[in-house]
């Protein structure tokens, strides 16, 4: 079965709101962690990744926390904007993402209400 | 636009026939990946390059579907014989592989093929 699964299917929140993306994953051996978006009709787009050896790193309105402890992997984004609605998926993979076979989970739809 | 490049967008089939998609990478990539994704679901991992060799392929890589990189850049992906259950959208992606460090993985828009 699947490694990286997400706690909620869908999150509704309000413009400008902060939103809380989780994800739970099951293999310790996975030491590379990314979070991608998807919109409708087209390919998963990159917006941030994180190694083992960090528990937070931050982009462009986006974070990423780590907590190896519980295997788990969220993604926060602030000041939520409609053009953040979308699927929005995590992945792992082992040797720092230098395998092949990214591992993703069924993801979460993010809708933002102007 | 210099990201990654699939064609046909769109291939719509009848059983048991066979279809052939193409990948363009990022130039200056040199692993290519295609993986597959059904609605609702999360891309799933069928194979990878890197330059010309494949040097994984997925269970989910039946017999019927075969891929190739001839040159190291461009992909082709084939299915044949195809059944309804292949319908889905297949996704292309690459990176750069730099001694142990791999860049992300860039996808392109994908190929959705119907069979019918």
């Amino acid at each position: 079965g699947e490694s990286v699964g997400l706690h909620l299917p869908t999150l509704s929140v309000q413009e400008g709101d902060n939103s809380i993306i989780n994800c739970a994953y099951s293999n310790s051996a996975s030491d590379y962690f990314i979070w991608y978006k998807q919109e409708s009709g087209k390919g998963p787009q990159f917006i941030i990744d994180i190694r083992s050896n960090m528990d937070k790193r931050q982009g462009q309105r986006v974070t990423v926390l780590l907590n190896k402890t519980v295997k788990h992997l969220s993604l926060q984004i602030a000041a939520t904007q409609p053009g953040d609605s979308a699927v929005y998926f995590c992945a792992e993979n082992i040797n720092g993402g230098s395998q092949g076979n990214l591992i993703f989970g069924k993801g979460t739809k993010l809708s933002v209400k102007p | 636009d210099t990201g990654v490049s699939q064609d046909p967008r769109h291939k719509i089939t009848k059983r048991g026939q066979n279809v052939t998609f193409r990948c363009d990478p990022i130039s200056e990539h040199n692993r290519l990946y295609w993986y597959r994704q059904t609605l609702g679901q999360g891309p799933e991992f069928l194979t990878y390059f890197q330059n010309e060799a494949q040097l994984e392929k997925s269970r989910l890589l039946s017999d019927r579907f075969s891929a190739e990189r001839p040159k190291g850049s461009f992909s082709t992906l084939e299915i044949q014989r195809t059944e309804q259950g292949d319908s889905a959208m297949y996704l292309c992606a690459s990176s750069s592989l730099t001694g142990t460090a791999n860049s992300p993985l860039h996808f392109g828009n994908g190929t959705r093929l119907t069979v019918t």
